[in-house]
């Protein structure tokens, strides 16, 4: 059974310029997690899927992040501009939904923004 | 924002060691969890304890939790230097619904 796969792996982009990462998550999995980690530190969660229905984006800062899931499979992160700032590891992970079991975690894609 | 805290930050110990790692976290939770990542790959689930549960097993790894204390260790036994990776504890907690909430993380280094 494939895991969870993002894309693209890396991602360098300038300043004020837009970007996008997309994740395909373990099949039958109802929830779906966007995370964003900065080097050496913890992975901070920015929004948490359940189905299409995004139940807690209260992290994703919203001037500039946005996030959709359609048809509640395949979910796309969107910042747009980007900003210095934003250089991180964006991970996305999938659960089945109950909130006892672990979450598998795609390899991430690496954002550098010059 | 984050729920838990790691301690150490970092541990650098010698191959057969044991290694243990502490989690602090601030409200009433669901359940902990331990992930293992390595430099530059994607998180591994390793070990759940549910809140009703003190300690649990799974091959060389030992988790204990103290929910009275909001605290949590993973203790890994007869290390290896495949072990070296950073680990973080995340919690489940109640107000959350279900959000999964990682701490800053134990850098382990194990040499050989």
């Amino acid at each position: 059974e494939a895991g969870v796969v993002q894309s693209p792996r890396y991602k360098i982009i300038e300043k004020k310029q837009p970007v996008a990462f997309w994740c395909n998550p373990i099949s039958g999995h109802n929830t779906l997690y966007w995370y964003r980690q900065n080097l050496g530190q913890g992975p901070e969660l920015l929004i948490r899927y359940e189905n299409e229905e995004a139940v807690d984006d209260s992290q994703l800062p919203k001037d500039r992040f946005s996030a959709e899931r359609l048809k509640g499979v395949d979910s796309t992160l969107k910042i747009q501009p980007a900003e210095l700032g934003d250089s991180a590891v964006y991970l996305c992970a999938s659960s089945t939904g109950q909130y006892w079991t672990e979450a598998f975690f795609g390899q991430g894609t690496r954002l550098t923004v010059v | 924002s984050q729920q838990g805290e790691e301690d150490p930050q970092a541990l650098s110990i010698q191959e057969g060691e044991n290694a243990t790692m502490n989690c602090s976290y601030k409200t009433s939770i669901n359940n902990l969890q331990w992930y293992r990542q390595n430099s530059g790959r994607g998180l591994v689930h390793l070990i759940l304890i549910r809140s009703n549960e003190r300690e649990k097993h799974s091959g060389r790894l030992r988790v204990t939790l103290d929910t009275s204390k909001k605290s949590s260790s993973l203790l890994i036994t007869a290390s290896r230097a495949a072990d070296t990776a950073s680990y973080f504890c995340a919690t489940v907690y109640g107000g959350s619904q279900g959000n999964l909430i990682f701490g800053k993380g134990t850098k382990l280094s194990v040499k050989p």
